[in-house]
């Protein structure tokens, strides 16, 4: 069973700042089966990256994604107010099929 | 823009079974490039996935939740369905209804959500 570890569990930074999303799996995940997601209170998570590296629909260029393997990132190079939120990864493929991150949440500092 | 609605009763009671419908529009459970699936997020916690189903009716389950789930499809009404038996406390979430791609397996549409307690 794959598991998915993000780290760190929290992140409190001030708006302006760079913020790095690390998200480690148990075992190899194909790149193209890595996504990040954005989620903020009361409401549905809103997709991200897909395929570890492609922006979603909509999505502003401060957000980047990178990584392979075992070890996946998401950044954000200059934090706006509204990213402020919880940020999880989640891989398709091995069993089980599709898993999430437990989450990190970035705070304002 | 495909559009999510899940519906269903908002209380269950301890040992009966959980059924959500979802409703979807702006386009078609058939598509062929597509999973729906169940995804559900206890309060204050994080996302657990449930299951999903192809248009062909093939399903694919998490291994925690198998022996009790089944998701449905009904293409004639352009919903799919969960249905979760044997209920605990530890089933009170919010349950969403979503749809991916299984080429890169990313979420790409989901509803908004609805919180089922189990008392």
């Amino acid at each position: 069973e794959i598991v998915l570890t993000q780290s760190p569990g929290t992140l409190s930074l001030s708006p302006g700042e760079r913020a790095t999303f690390s998200c480690r799996a148990s075992q190899s995940v194909g790149s193209s089966y890595l996504a990040w997601y954005q989620q903020k209170p009361g409401l549905a998570p809103r997709l991200l990256i897909y395929g570890a590296s492609s922006r979603a629909t909509g999505i502003p260029d401060r957000f980047s994604g990178s990584g392979s393997g075992t070890d996946f990132t998401l950044t954000i190079s200059r934090l706006e107010p509204e990213d402020f939120a919880v940020y999880y990864c989640q891989q398709y493929g091995s069993s089980p099929r599709l898993t999430f991150g437990g989450g990190t949440k970035v705070e304002i500092k | 823009q495909v559009q999510l609605q899940e519906s269903g009763p908002g209380l269950v009671k301890p040992s009966e079974t959980l059924s959500l419908t979802c409703t979807v529009s702006g386009g078609s459970v058939i598509s062929g490039s597509s999973y729906w699936s169940w995804i559900r997020q206890p309060p204050g916690k994080g996302l657990d996935w449930i299951g999903f189903i192809y248009s062909s009716g093939n399903t694919n389950y998490n291994p925690s939740f198998k022996s009790r789930v089944t998701i449905s499809i009904d293409t004639s009404k352009n919903q799919f369905s969960l249905k979760l038996s044997s209920v605990t406390a530890a089933d009170t979430a919010v349950y969403f209804c979503v749809r991916g791609g299984y080429t890169y397996g990313q979420v790409d549409s989901w509803g908004q959500g609805t919180l089922v307690t189990v008392s």
